[in-house]
């Protein structure tokens, strides 16, 4: 079975300030991450995600996340927060093939202050 | 454009009724989903169909329902056995693949008066 680790519900950062937001995940084969995107009181969208290939991945708004298995983790970072970057951030997991539901983290929501 | 549509937007019910939300896709895509959220619990599964005429619960099932007669439409009814409805509800979409991920709509939110 698959689940994830989003460390920290809320994170606060000041604007032009680097932005983490940590995700860790098991699986027992290997997996397909995904980050998604929350604003309030809209639907998910899909911010980037890790198939196979290269292992750090570029997604919209600036936003990357490096897959590193060894530490089984898929943080995001984007290097300068924006305002417009203040929103709920969901990472998830699918363990690929026929395989393709996704199991969600909890959620953590980014504040940015000015 | 293709996309999800998830109607009404916000919903308010009486106890004891039963309500239907509304969940339509063009993106012809085989899997739907809907899920639950509220604050700080993220989204929990309640009911997913992979394909027409069939469907699965998920992890919050009891007191919903839902039914797949067509590819396009999944609507999801919370009935009055459902003991605590009031919450943000996800529909979803995924076109059969891993590497996709789900397209989401909208979400409806339910009150109950």
């Amino acid at each position: 079975a698959q689940s994830v680790t989003q460390l920290g519900s809320h994170v606060s950062v000041s604007e032009g300030a680097l932005v983490l937001l940590r995700c860790n995940y098991s699986s027992s084969v290997p997996p397909y991450l995904f980050w998604y995107v929350q604003y309030p009181n809209q639907g998910l969208q899909l911010l980037l995600k890790y198939t196979t290939g290269a292992t750090l991945v570029k997604g919209i708004n600036g936003f990357e996340a490096e897959f590193k298995k060894s530490e089984t983790s898929f943080h995001l970072t984007k290097p300068s927060a924006h305002m417009s970057d203040a929103a709920e951030y969901f990472c998830a997991v699918t363990p690929g093939g026929s395989n393709y539901k996704l199991t969600f983290g909890k959620g953590t929501l980014l504040t940015v202050n000015p | 454009d293709g996309g999800i549509t998830q109607s009404p937007k916000y919903l308010f019910r009486k106890e004891g009724q039963n309500v239907t939300l509304s969940c339509e896709q063009n993106l012809n895509h085989d899997a739907m989903y809907w899920y639950r959220q509220d604050p700080g619990q993220g989204l929990r599964l309640i009911y997913y169909s992979q394909i027409v005429n069939d469907f699965q619960k998920g992890d919050i099932a009891e007191g919903y329902s839902v039914s797949r007669e067509k590819k396009e439409s999944f609507p999801l009814t919370v009935t009055s056995a459902q003991k605590n409805p009031t919450a943000f509800y996800l529909c979803a979409t995924n076109q059969g693949t891993a590497n996709y991920g789900y397209t989401f709509g909208s979400g409806t939110r339910l009150t109950v008066v």
